[in-house]
């Protein structure tokens, strides 16, 4: 399994800042995904982050509000622009896990709770 | 948009099994049934997979039907530790395919 750190694990933000999330994962991984979670609800898929390339979006989700990099292949970054309350979440951090050439599922790093004031 | 349905909630007594439906009936046939777990102010946990055959780990047993329309998650003694949110995803992991969240079962194990 993989190991994810998320920095960030809280922060209180005043609105109109920007906050940037990283994700450190212990093994080498193609795809990395981010998540929010609002409170009381499951989670959205914000984007999914390849090495080398941009990051794809999800309906409803843009790069000037959320831009990501993934400059190698056991790092990443999200960035939540331009804060509002609305923003108030925790955003989760995701990678894949493969073995014996399929799919084992997806990792999770405990979250990064955000607070917009 | 999720491609499973669960109930909202359920509830089951410590030491019983707790066996958590999932109804999925526009699942392809490439598409892998998971289940995951999120405890509170955790990051989800990965619990179990199949494609066909039931399939069991030190966690859980993965029944799936036959028509691969369904699929029931059973934990066979439940513990006060087990209250959660259960997530019942499908997906083909084998294309790199993006893991969508439905709204999931809440479980209260009752002591």
């Amino acid at each position: 399994s993989a190991v994810i750190s998320q920095k960030p694990s809280r922060d209180i933000c005043q609105r109109g800042t920007s906050l940037t999330i990283q994700c450190q994962v212990d093994s080498q991984v193609t795809m990395m995904f981010w998540y929010r979670q609002q409170p009381g609800q499951s989670l959205t898929l914000i984007a999914t982050a390849n090495q080398g390339s941009e990051a794809t979006y999800e309906s409803g989700f843009v790069i000037d509000k959320f831009p990501i990099s993934r400059p190698n292949l056991t790092f990443s970054t999200l960035t939540v622009s331009n804060m509002s309350p609305e923003d108030s979440s925790i955003y989760l951090c995701s990678v894949e896990s493969r073995g014996r050439g399929r799919g084992l599922g997806a990792f999770f790093g405990q979250g990064t709770r955000l607070t917009v004031v | 948009d999720a491609k499973t349905t669960q109930p909202t909630s359920m509830d089951c007594a410590e030491g019983r099994a707790a066996n958590l439906p999932c109804n999925h009936s526009t699942i392809s046939g490439n598409e892998y049934v998971y289940w995951y777990r999120q405890i509170h102010s955790q990051g989800p946990q990965y619990i179990i997979h199949g494609l066909k055959n039931n399939e069991t780990n030190e966690m859980a047993s993965l029944i799936i039907t036959e028509d691969r329309k369904s699929s029931t998650l059973i934990l066979p003694h439940a513990t006060l530790r087990d209250t959660a949110v259960y997530y019942c995803i499908v997906s083909d992991m084998n294309r790199d395919d993006k893991i969508i969240f439905g709204k999931g079962t809440r479980l209260h194990i009752l002591p």
